[in-house]
């Protein structure tokens, strides 16, 4: 599964968008780009999932560059409550194990 | 219902005890999984099961045993347990093997004293 790499700690004031970019320069042409979250004492969340087109929820966007290299989550309007680490994870199309390798991740603090 | 969850919340043993981990979820999900998370490190796989059979065993030590007893339940069964094994144990599950998109309970809390 390709690597991914993403900044340690991110800052973001409540009401503004939290911009949370994720590189993944060796990504194979078969492989998404999943999102998970995970509150300070609760499991991981899953928050979106994307190819090759931008994709848009309830929750986040994401955005893919063309090249597929990096990718960006965006929460729209960060509330206190999106304080937590955020995972960026490369995944198999098809995947017969369905094995998510959590990295490191970005800590976002959202502060008033 | 799209809840996973976990007993107990928190749990101390002795290393010498034997104690179990409980997971259930009501998606009709057939992969379940658990995973280990240290103090400030990401979750790591440990185990994963799909259609009640283990699919993946993460090279564990023997001192975990999982058991999956029917496609809704999951179990981890602890025994001679060490300190470092002190941690959160995360399960979760997912439709089936090959999807990505998994649920996570809040985990058990274990210590090893």
């Amino acid at each position: 599964d390709a690597k991914t790499t993403q900044p340690t700690s991110m800052d973001c004031a409540e009401g503004r968008a939290a911009n949370l970019p994720c590189n993944h320069s060796t990504i194979s042409g078969n492989e998404y780009v999943y999102w998970y979250r995970q509150i300070h004492s609760q499991g991981p969340q899953y928050i979106i999932h994307g190819l090759k087109n931008n994709e848009t929820n309830e929750m986040a966007s994401l955005i893919i560059t063309e090249d597929r290299k990096s990718s960006t989550l965006i929460l729209p309007h960060a509330t206190l409550r999106d304080t937590a680490v955020y995972y960026c994870i490369v995944t198999p199309l098809t995947g017969t194990a369905s094995k998510l390798t959590f990295g490191t991740g970005t800590r976002l603090q959202v502060t008033l | 219902d799209t809840e996973v969850t976990q007993t107990p919340k928190h749990l101390v043993m002795g290393m010498t005890n034997k104690k179990s981990l409980k997971c259930e979820q009501h998606m009709g999900h057939r992969a379940m999984y658990w995973y280990k998370q240290k103090a400030k490190k990401p979750p790591e796989l440990m185990f994963v099961y799909s259609y009640e059979k283990l699919s993946i065993n993460e090279s564990v030590p023997s001192r975990f045993s999982p058991e999956c007893p029917n496609s809704s339940l999951l179990n981890l069964h602890l025994h001679a347990l060490q300190p470092e094994d002190s941690a959160l144990y995360l399960c979760a599950s997912s439709r089936d093997r090959g999807h990505y998109e998994q649920y996570f309970g809040p985990g058990t809390r274990l210590t090893v004293t």
